[in-house]
């Protein structure tokens, strides 16, 4: 059975840093590409980030390119987001999604997700 | 980017009636060498993550009933619940995954009547 565990989201002032990670189980997590999406609360879907598998290619959305940073622990069956010069406007469930083969950017498989609350 | 549209914001329909969602890409989301359009539609239950319904604009997911189905190419997409059950109350979503940054649908409510 395919698991995705979010954990690392919490309270944290304008300007801090967290990291989430999103423990994966079930499948072949080093063969998979993995995405993260967010939701900020009442609102709609927000695709974040994604990382290839063997992690050598990363992409952003505009929103958080140059203050996140997606990574992968293969070793671990980890995935990572570190999220540096957090706003107000991240306050929002992390979601981790795995990505179907061949497909860009469908995804399958989502964690229970993880909130992040940025507030002073 | 590639913006995505859906109509109605929410709809409010009587058990065992057809529900209609329609989706609207900016751009066209069918890429010519494969012939596949790059669009999927999503449900979403309160307090829990999104589920993956429909895939390739018509294809289901292994497990979704039957009673959902979609339909459309190129910019216009629709998913159809052909008899509406209580358990199927969620925000349904459209996402295009043609090109970064995947982009989802504001989302679209459905409730019972």
């Amino acid at each position: 059975e395919v698991q995705l565990v979010e954990s690392g989201g919490g309270l944290v002032q304008p300007g801090g840093s967290l990291r989430l990670s999103c423990a994966a189980s079930g499948f072949t997590f080093s063969n998979s590409w993995m995405h993260w999406v967010r939701q900020a609360p009442g609102k709609g879907l927000v695709w974040v980030s994604r990382i290839n598998s063997g992690g050598s290619s990363t992409t952003y959305a505009d929103s958080v390119k140059g203050r996140f940073t997606i990574s992968r622990d293969d070793a671990k069956n980890t995935l990572y987001l570190q999220m540096n010069s957090l706003r107000a406007e991240d306050t929002a469930v992390y979601y981790c999604a795995r990505g179907v083969p061949d497909t860009r950017g469908l995804l399958d498989y989502w964690g229970q997700g993880t909130l992040v609350t940025v507030s002073s | 980017d590639i913006v995505m549209t859906q109509s109605p914001d929410s709809l409010a329909v009587s058990l065992g009636e057809r529900a209609t969602i329609n989706c609207k890409s900016s751009q066209s989301v069918l890429y010519s060498s494969n012939n596949k359009n790059y669009l999927a539609w999503y449900q979403q239950k309160p307090g829990q993550p999104p589920k993956l319904l429909i895939f390739w604009a018509f294809t289901r997911e292994s497990g979704v009933p039957d009673r959902f189905s979609g339909s459309g190419s190129g910019t216009d997409f629709t998913l159809t619940i052909s008899s509406l059950q209580a358990e199927d109350v969620a925000v349904y979503y459209c996402q295009q995954y043609y090109s970064t940054p995947f982009t989802f649908g504001p989302g679209t409510k459905v409730d019972i009547k």
